[in-house]
């Protein structure tokens, strides 16, 4: 299957410093990431849709100005978490689209970073 | 509202009793049903697409079928290894959206 990395895995930061988190698409071009968060022993919940060169599209009660989403290429979207707060602390995982498939094509997963805010 | 729900939650087998995963799913048109495994503190890794009721799909010791309402995730004779988290979601017509269950935690005991 093809390959989608994040970078970091695992990062520890302080309340009220932002951090980016990077999602690559190594094996093909992607006009359509989505970035989830994942609590434990919960599903995945879609945070947002990223599209390449225009704004991303939130879901329902999911901060924008605080997730910060750059799709700057076809083979990388950026999520920023701005001034970040303990309850931002989870798994962050994002997906691109294999665009053979069009509107409906299989979405291949990043390994995860792990975020922890102290 | 879409919803998908997946059963058992939880799933302890023996190495080499088959057993099956259940996904129910309501959508006003279904564009495709994803089957992903997602082992601890890793993201979902891909295993099965399907489009359309009847289909059925292969890989190893899984086999995926799909019905108009429902699939299943087939497991022949377990291995340890096969013990994950199986996640199913749900494409439909008009969203490019996955609407994911809740998942079943498979556990292969040797």
């Amino acid at each position: 299957g093809a390959v989608v990395s994040q970078h970091p895995s695992r990062v520890i930061c302080k309340s009220g410093t932002s951090v980016k988190i990077e999602c690559r698409s190594l094996d093909f071009q992607a006009t359509t990431m989505f970035w989830y968060r994942q609590f434990p022993k919960q599903s995945l919940m879609l945070m947002a849709t990223s599209n390449e060169g225009s704004k991303a599209t939130y879901e329902q009660g999911v901060e924008k100005d605080k997730f910060l989403i750059n799709h700057a290429s076809l083979t990388l979207s950026t999520l920023t978490v701005t001034s970040a707060h303990p309850e931002d602390s989870s798994f962050y995982i994002c997906s691109a689209r294999d665009p053979s498939g069009g509107a409906f094509g299989t979405q291949y997963f990043g390994p995860g970073t792990r975020l922890l805010v102290l | 509202e879409d919803q998908v729900t997946q059963s058992p939650e939880a799933l302890r087998l023996q190495e080499g009793e088959s057993s099956s995963l259940n996904c129910s799913y309501t959508v006003s048109g279904l564009r495709g049903l994803f089957w992903y495994r997602q082992d601890p503190g890793k993201g979902p890794e891909f295993l099965f697409t399907l489009y359309s009721a009847g289909e059925e799909k292969e890989k190893e010791r899984l086999k995926a079928t799909l019905t108009k309402k429902e699939s299943f995730l087939h497991i022949t004779a377990p291995k340890p290894e096969d013990s994950a988290t199986y996640l199913c979601a749900v494409k439909e017509t008009s969203g490019s959206r996955l609407t994911f269950g809740e998942g079943t935690q498979l556990t292969v005991n040797p």
